[in-house]
């Protein structure tokens, strides 16, 4: 994989569900990997920057994994809330200064 | 501490002019990227400054260029407008590298008409 792909491109969650969704990246010469929330109207927000294989973090009912070997990493809803509407853009970290975001996936929780 | 701006928050130009974008980074943040984002499309790395220096470029043409300040404060600039130029441009900082995450400004919605 060359570029940093993102599946699905878009989701419909019943509230209290959970949910997750998949980032792919190369998986040579790993650096970091980077999540963000983009609510409408507002900027993307950091969510978390990953960058041991094996790595998982967690912030509240978000959580994050990361296999650098295979190039996935996957985020982790749990008990959907409205609020977690939103598109999910995950970056890859070539080096060189530069991040490459992938399309994202659109988030849409149904009360 | 305050957040990243940008200026103007919105702009309409007519094809042929140029525009000139500018972002003020969190402070003591002294990297600042900008991307470009259009329907359909991710974010798009446009190039990244660090102390004055552009490090890295992304796949654009001449017509984007940028330039950073020695207070940090950046400028994106556009000439020769395109229709396809419309698009919202981000500028995002950091303190001193893309690999650390990145502290996004609200954007400026450019229309080309």
């Amino acid at each position: 994989i060359l570029n940093v792909e993102q599946s699905p491109q878009s989701l419909h969650v019943q509230e209290g569900d959970s949910t997750n969704f998949t980032c792919s990246f190369p998986s040579s010469n790993f650096y970091a990997l980077h999540w963000y929330r983009w609510e409408t109207a507002k900027s993307p927000e950091a969510l978390f920057v990953m960058t041991l294989n094996g790595d998982e973090k967690k912030k509240g009912r978000i959580s994050a994994t990361l296999n650098t070997k295979e190039g996935y990493s996957y985020l982790y809803i749990k008990g959907s809330q409205p609020e977690d509407s939103a598109t999910y853009l995950c970056a890859y970290y070539f080096g060189n200064e530069k991040l490459t975001f992938g399309t994202g996936t659109r988030l849409t929780i149904i009360p | 501490k305050a957040g990243v701006t940008q200026t103007p928050r919105y702009l309409i130009k007519t094809r042929g002019q140029q525009v000139t974008l500018s972002c003020s980074p969190i402070s003591g943040h002294r990297s600042v990227s900008w991307y470009q984002q259009t329907p359909g499309q991710g974010l798009q790395f446009l190039f990244e400054y660090f102390s004055e220096t552009q490090r890295n470029k992304g796949n654009f043409p001449g017509r984007f260029s940028g330039r950073q300040f020695s207070n940090s404060r950046s400028e994106m600039n556009v000439s020769t407008l395109e229709l396809g130029d419309s698009a919202l441009y981000l500028c995002a900082s950091s303190h001193s590298s893309t690999f650390y995450e990145q502290y996004f400004g609200p954007g400026t919605r450019l229309t080309v008409t």
